[in-house]
C-alpha cells in the first residue's frame, strides 16, 4: 500500500534561517505531489506541485522553493524564513485513477 | 478560474441530529468535487467525490453529498451526526483539464457536535 511521509512534525526557526523539509511517498511510481500551506487551522494554500523530477509549479511568488530531485520525494525549502513564513505545511500525492490526493501528516512550523 | 465558497465558518449541531454542510463552486468545463476532513493537527482524509453519474454520492462515516449542476452546489450531509465528526471540512474542486491536476480547496468549515 501506498503511504507518505513528512518530516519534522514540529519545527521551531529563527528568522533568516534556512528551511528544508521533507515529503517521501513510498508504494507508487511517479505521483503528481503538491505543497500545501495551511493557515491558522483553516484554508489550504497550493504552494508548489510537480508531475515529474525536476518540474515544479509554483502557484504563489514567496519566499519558499520546492525540488523534486527524485521521483518520490519532494522538499521544501527557504534560505531565509520570514515570520510571515510561519503555519502548518502539507505535502500530498495525487493517486490514480481514483483522483484522491492523500496528505502527509504535516510539519507545524513557527518562525520566531 | 476555478473557486470554492463555504459560506459557513462553523457549524454546530447535536448529537443525532442531521447535519449539513454547505459548499459552491465555479469551474470551467465539468467540475471534480470532493470533500476532506481534517482533525487536530493532522492531514486531510478523503471522504468522498463526484465526477460523474448519480447527484448523490455516498462516502466513509456514513456521510453523503448531493451534486447540484444548476446552483453549483456540493453539500455534505449526515443522517445522525456523532460527536466524534467534530472537525474541520474542506470542500474541493478540479476541472477535468485542469494542468497538474491542481485542486482548489474552500476555507473550510468546522463542525461542532454537541453530545
Amino acid at each position: 500500500s501506498q503511504t507518505i511521509h513528512q518530516w519534522p512534525a514540529t519545527l521551531v526557526q529563527p528568522v533568516g534561517s534556512p528551511l528544508s523539509l521533507e515529503c517521501t511517498v513510498e508504494g507508487t511510481s511517479n505521483p503528481n505531489l503538491y505543497w500545501y500551506r495551511q493557515a491558522a487551522g483553516r484554508g489550504l494554500q497550493l504552494l508548489f506541485y510537480s508531475v515529474g523530477i525536476g518540474q515544479i509549479s509554483s502557484e504563489v511568488p514567496q519566499n519558499l522553493s520546492a525540488s523534486r530531485p527524485q521521483d518520490r520525494q519532494f522538499i521544501l525549502s527557504s534560505k531565509k524564513l520570514l515570520l510571515s513564513d510561519s503555519g502548518f505545511y502539507l505535502c500530498a500525492w495525487r493517486g490514480t485513477p481514483k483522483d484522491i490526493q492523500y496528505f502527509g501528516a504535516g510539519t507545524r512550523l513557527s518562525v520566531l | 478560474a476555478q473557486s470554492v465558497a463555504q459560506p459557513e465558518d462553523q457549524v454546530n449541531v447535536a448529537e443525532g441530529n442531521p447535519l449539513t454542510v454547505k459548499c459552491t463552486y465555479s469551474v470551467s468545463g465539468n467540475p471534480y468535487l470532493f470533500w476532506y476532513v481534517q482533525y487536530p493537527n493532522r492531514g486531510l482524509q478523503f471522504l468522498l467525490k463526484y465526477i460523474t453519474g448519480d447527484n448523490l454520492v455516498k462516502g466513509s462515516y456514513g456521510f453523503e453529498a448531493e451534486f447540484n449542476k444548476s446552483q453549483t452546489s456540493f453539500h455534505l450531509k449526515k443522517p445522525s451526526a456523532l460527536v466524534s465528526d467534530s472537525a474541520l471540512y474542506f470542500c474541493a474542486v478540479r476541472a477535468s483539464n485542469t494542468g497538474g491536476f491542481k485542486t482548489i480547496f474552500g476555507a473550510g468549515t468546522r463542525l461542532f457536535v454537541k453530545a
